[in-house]
């Protein structure tokens, strides 16, 4: 299966204070999302990132792709309370429409 | 634009019970999915189509079905409910290349 995993489970930390998230995927991907589940909610989609890409931004999101490692990572700068929510990564697979996701990682931000 | 919408949102089944939960998009996506999130999971993908007339199975379709007659609409059916199937059920569409967009969910128990 080519679906993303998350690492850590779970992540408290204080606001203000940056969060980072991992994610291993298995095969070679067209390219990785990040999404945003608050509790009860569908997702969000947050960013993009293609396999030709190595670092992307937006806002307070900082995303890296290291397709020889077939991992990745979200760093979110600057926490605040409103950041809390479960993170999750998904695959766009080279050959492959269908879109897997992970566990995910539960972020907590203390206020 | 609505996005993506489902319908119902809320059900209760009794077992042996069928239903169909309907997806429907106005962004003129290619490809849709259906996906499963038990308590505290991630998502788990059902069926995705990669266009009209078209299906495919994704981790867990047993006890599914789906069909996509028209671009807009994608519906999943169960034929015969199991408590293993109380879930919330999400929809996702997305262009090519593109990331996915989510609808609302759909809260389903099978007693």
């Amino acid at each position: 299966s080519q679906q993303g995993e998350e690492d850590p489970q779970a992540l408290s930390i204080q606001e203000g204070e940056n969060a980072t998230m991992n994610c291993s995927y298995k095969t070679s991907i067209n390219n990785l999302q990040w999404y945003r589940q608050n509790s009860g909610r569908g997702l969000v989609h947050l960013i993009l990132i293609r396999s030709n890409e190595r670092e992307k931004h937006s806002g307070r999101l900082r995303v890296t792709l290291d397709t020889s490692k077939k991992s990745s990572s979200l760093l979110i700068t600057a926490s605040r309370a409103a950041d809390t929510a479960s993170y999750f990564c998904a695959t766009d697979a080279y050959n492959n429409n269908d879109m897997r996701f992970g566990a995910g990682t539960r972020l907590t931000v203390k206020p | 634009n609505a996005g993506v919408t489902q319908t119902p949102k809320f059900r209760v089944l009794k077992t042996g019970q069928s239903m169909t939960l309907l997806c429907a998009q106005d962004m003129n996506h290619e490809y849709m999915y259906w996906y499963r999130q038990d308590p505290g999971m991630g998502l788990r993908l059902i069926h995705y189509s990669v266009g009209e007339g078209t299906t495919a199975k994704g981790e867990v379709p047993d006890g599914y079905n789906v069909s996509r007659l028209k671009k807009q609409n994608f519906l999943l059916g169960l034929e015969s409910a199991a408590p293993s199937q109380t879930s919330v059920y999400f929809c996702a569409s997305r262009g090519i290349g593109a990331g996915l967009s989510f609808g609302p969910g759909t809260r389903l128990t099978v007693t």
